[in-house]
């Protein structure tokens, strides 16, 4: 149980264009999802925390014109990336919380988005 | 200083070595400790989650918080080539607030 699926796993992209990841929870509802990216080497930095129903909440220095996320439904939220641009390029990785109210310390991972604009 | 602090390795350890992964961390209000491992492009899965100080085992893991030295271990017995991966330490606060992973920690085991 508690999987959480992405779409698509890799995606490429011309500088300028638009691209959408979806996470999914598959087993669970998920009130509450997170998009976090991780560059090269590095650790997961939490971009925003995803509450179905209502806005995101993002963390500092997370531009949320750019980075736009949709909560629409309890077991799917899609994160945005507009006018992509090269310093971009990342691993996007998403997870949710299982039940109505959820400890961060139970979030489920997706396996992650690899986004490469050219 | 940061928040959470993990040597990022590169750990080679030969296949059947006890590994010994560390984190030290600055903000005394955190109360919950986990440890995550994370194989290349792949998202992070749990493997330990500890309260407080004190010791947890799991098979061939056992997780160690010292609260009072802010000092956390992931201990791996009898390591296997699989274990090669990415490990993550992770903490955050009484309700999970302040939710933080550390840097992680790329550790091989040579076969």
């Amino acid at each position: 149980g508690a999987v959480v699926s992405q779409h698509p796993s890799r995606v490429i992209c011309k500088s300028g264009t638009s691209v959408k990841i979806e996470c999914r929870s598959l087993d669970f509802q998920a009130t509450t999802m997170f998009w976090y990216r991780q560059f090269p080497k590095q650790s997961l930095m939490l971009m925003a925390t995803s509450n179905e129903g209502s806005k995101a909440t993002y963390e500092q220095g997370v531009e949320k014109d750019k980075f736009l996320i949709n909560h629409a439904s309890l077991t799917l939220s899609t994160l945005t990336v507009t006018s992509a641009h090269p310093e971009d390029s990342s691993f996007y990785i998403c997870s949710a919380l299982p039940g109505l109210a959820g400890s961060y310390n139970e979030q489920f991972f997706g396996p992650g988005t690899r986004l490469t604009v050219l | 200083q940061k928040e959470v602090e993990q040597d990022p390795g590169p750990l080679s350890v030969p296949e059947g070595a006890i590994v010994s992964l560390n984190c030290t961390y600055s903000n005394s209000a955190f109360q919950y400790f986990m440890w995550y491992r994370q194989y290349s492009r792949k998202g992070p899965e749990l493997l330990m989650y500890t309260y407080s100080s004190g010791n947890k085992e799991d098979g061939r893991f056992t997780a160690q918080v010292d609260k009072s030295s802010k000092y956390i271990s992931l201990f791996i017995r009898d390591s296997q080539p699989s274990d090669s991966a990415t490990y993550l330490c992770a903490m955050s606060g009484d309700y999970g607030q302040n939710f933080v992973f550390g840097p992680g920690t790329r550790l091989s085991v040579l076969p």
